[in-house]
């Protein structure tokens, strides 16, 4: 079965500096997502992107981060400089429609900011 | 998107049904309901959608009312890997302001006990 894969797994960093998180999407897949979750909160929408631009972005998405789908099958998430507060699971997700179908959500990447 | 309502939590017995109930009073005409869940921080998964009509798949079935202002997701023999955070979401028709994002609520945690 297909699935969105993301790495690394676990990603320490000190405060300050850029991280990059990496996902593969599934491949015939146009509509892609990234969603966070700090521990024992709820999953939170960062950022839709289609047809190589941001669709939709949350409060949360400020200019701190940026998204990229650099070589048509990478989607990246770009935090420039970061603050103890971005400790959090990234889920990253795809889906082969935005209409009325299921989006497929990664395993994660649990960035730890120290 | 409408609000949704769910218990924060529920118990059920292995191999007994579990029957998750979300309330959407203010749910549109253009909206459906999509339920994910998330086993112990891994990443949502899909379980199943409906508009209007009940649905049944290979994991549950939901049953919408006919005012579609609450919903039930049937697990019907429920065991201990279904132990998760069941989430209730609605959602529009991409299009209509929609570009695919989730909003996630709190949930409700099943517990399926031996």
């Amino acid at each position: 079965e297909p699935e969105v894969t993301q790495t690394p797994s676990h990603q320490v960093t000190q405060m300050g500096q850029e991280v990059i998180l990496r996902c593969v999407p599934i491949s015939n897949h146009l509509y892609f997502y990234w969603y966070r979750q700090i521990l024992g909160q709820k999953v939170e929408f960062l950022v839709s992107f289609y047809n190589n631009e941001i669709s939709e972005k949350s409060e949360i998405f400020d200019d701190q981060f940026s998204v990229e789908r650099p070589d048509g099958s990478n989607f990246t998430l770009k935090i420039r400089s970061t603050k103890l507060e971005d400790s959090a699971m990234y889920f990253c997700a795809s889906s082969d429609q935005a209409m009325n179908t299921e989006a497929f959500f990664g395993q994660g990447t649990r960035l730890t900011v120290v | 998107d409408a609000k949704t309502t769910q218990p924060p939590s529920m118990d059920c017995a292995e191999g007994r049904a579990a029957n998750l109930p979300c309330n959407h009073s203010t749910i549109s005409g253009n909206e459906y309901v999509y339920w994910y869940r998330q086993i112990h921080s891994q990443g949502p998964q899909y379980i199943i959608h409906g508009l209007k009509n009940n649905e049944t798949n290979e994991m549950a079935s939901l049953i919408i009312t006919e005012d579609r202002k609450s919903s039930t997701l049937i697990l019907p023999h429920a065991t201990l890997r279904d132990t998760a955070v069941y989430y209730c979401i609605v959602r529009r028709r991409y299009g209509s302001g929609n570009t695919g994002k989730l909003i996630f609520g709190q949930g409700t945690t099943l517990q399926v006990k031996p």
